[in-house]
């Protein structure tokens, strides 16, 4: 099977704009999480989607939103950019069967606002 | 609320020496307690998991880690390291109860293994 796929790779912005990234699950997984990995805070749980609803959610800010298809494909927004969202953006899907799953990350989406 | 305390930010280890990476943990519940490790310019993979049951568990490439329920532990060890083993290293925490796939992270440990 392919595993978890994240595009854009590599994302240039400046302050103020939006960005959207984008991840694809693997084949039959229904769960997408997002994680923001950065030097200073390491990696921080931002949501979890499961057939179209956010299922959970982490302490970031109204800016950072996402969206999970009927394909289980999973797209998140982050509006305004700040400096401080410069980050690698990492998405995970499990089968969302029960706790204590294996979650498989892809590559991430490693973002600079400038 | 649960965290995660990565003891050692870095660990310098010459090959085919025993290593240890110290996870401790911080929740008021029950928890499932993972090693994910980060090989440069990659994503997590997942080295181990303890879902219950003994308390030694085996994972990929010959890690292993120990829960410790008393001293509220999780620890990852290797008996012999070798060059490849060079990597970033995560402990990370999700709450047992309920279909519950949110992970609190350590802050990584950096393994670097020297000829």
């Amino acid at each position: 099977k392919a595993g978890v796929t994240q595009t854009p790779r590599y994302l240039i912005k400046t302050r103020g704009q939006q960005v959207t990234l984008s991840c694809s699950p693997i084949s039959g997984h229904r769960s997408v999480s997002w994680y923001q990995q950065t030097p200073g805070q390491g990696l921080q749980f931002l949501f979890e989607y499961f057939s179209e609803t956010q299922r959970n959610k982490g302490n970031f800010p109204g800016r950072f939103s996402g969206r999970q298809f009927s394909n289980s494909r999973s797209e998140m927004n982050v509006s305004t950019l700040e400096l401080g969202d410069s980050a690698l953006y990492l998405c995970a899907s499990s089968l969302a069967r029960s706790g204590g799953e294996t979650q498989y990350f892809g590559p991430g989406t490693r973002l600079l606002v400038l | 609320a649960q965290s995660v305390t990565q003891l050692d930010s870095q660990v310098p280890v010459f090959e085919e020496a025993p290593v240890e990476l110290r996870c401790n943990y911080s929740s008021s519940v029950s928890v499932y307690l993972f090693w994910y490790v980060q090989y440069p310019n990659q994503g997590l993979q997942l080295l181990l998991k303890y879902l219950s049951g003994s308390t030694l568990v085996k994972g990929i490439n010959g890690f292993e880690a120990e829960f410790n329920k008393s001293q509220t532990s999780f620890h990852l060890r290797k008996p012999s390291v070798h060059i490849s083993d060079t990597a970033e290293y995560f402990c990370a925490v999700s709450d047992a109860a309920g279909n519950n796939r949110k992970l609190i992270w350590g802050l990584g440990t950096s393994l670097a293994v020297n000829p």
